[in-house]
């Protein structure tokens, strides 16, 4: 079984600018998860997706991250304008049904300088 | 809303000796998950265990168990017999029996195993 596929595994960009990641889940996975994970601290819940609707997006700073699952399949985690403090793993996961293990990515590592 | 707190931010351990890392959480829920997280340099979160809330019994996967004390709400995690393959860092996380289901990471603890 193919686990959950990240792209790019590195990005550097500068500030203001903009940048998306992309994730592929294991297929017939329904809930699809990012997670940003700041050096230092635990990875945080950006934003869950059930299919292809939003289920919680409650800590996504909305005014600049973007997210979409077309088909509830694929999704892209988008940053624009990007900040200093995005620097950050960004953390794809996803999960077959309610209550069942999270399979991770190996996300992507951005860099905003 | 829930926390997970992970105050070692760093330990080591001799290969083949037995390490315990200490988490607490807080909840106002009584049904939930309790998991270990170990994530190596290629950042993938890998599951080590499992505990669901209302199983009394502490689970055990091969080499590492926990001892949970839902009333203390404590979750430690015993890796016995350490390996260096082992060496990584980790999370401990809650998640709710119903409702959303995001993990609740702690800050994490980097596990360093000595030869």
């Amino acid at each position: 079984e193919a686990g959950v596929a990240q792209s790019p595994r590195y990005k550097i960009i500068e500030k203001r600018q903009s940048v998306a990641f992309w994730c592929n889940p294991i297929s017939g996975h329904a809930t699809l998860y990012w997670y940003q994970q700041i050096l230092g601290q635990g990875p945080k819940l950006l934003i869950q997706f059930q299919n292809n609707g939003v289920v919680d997006d409650s800590q996504l700073p909305k005014d600049r991250f973007s997210a979409e699952r077309l088909k509830g399949v694929d999704s892209t985690l988008k940053i624009q304008p990007a900040k200093l403090e995005d620097s950050a793993v960004y953390l794809c996961a996803s999960t077959p049904r309610p209550n069942t293990e999270a399979f991770f990515g190996q996300g992507t590592r951005l860099t905003v300088v | 809303a829930q926390t997970v707190t992970q105050s070692q931010p760093e330990m080591s351990v001799q290969e083949a000796e037995t390490v315990t890392l200490s988490c607490t959480y807080d909840t106002s829920e009584s049904d939930y998950y309790l998991f270990w997280y170990k994530q190596p340099p290629s950042r993938q979160m890998i599951l080590v265990i499992r505990q669901e809330a209302y199983k009394q019994q502490n689970a055990t996967e091969n080499r590492f168990s926990v001892n949970f004390q839902k009333a203390a709400k404590s979750f430690s995690l015993k890796i016995s017999d350490s390996q260096l393959g082992d060496a990584a860092m980790y999370f401990c996380a809650y998640r709710s029996a119903g409702g959303s289901e995001k993990l609740v990471f702690g800050k994490g603890m980097k596990l360093t195993v000595n030869p």
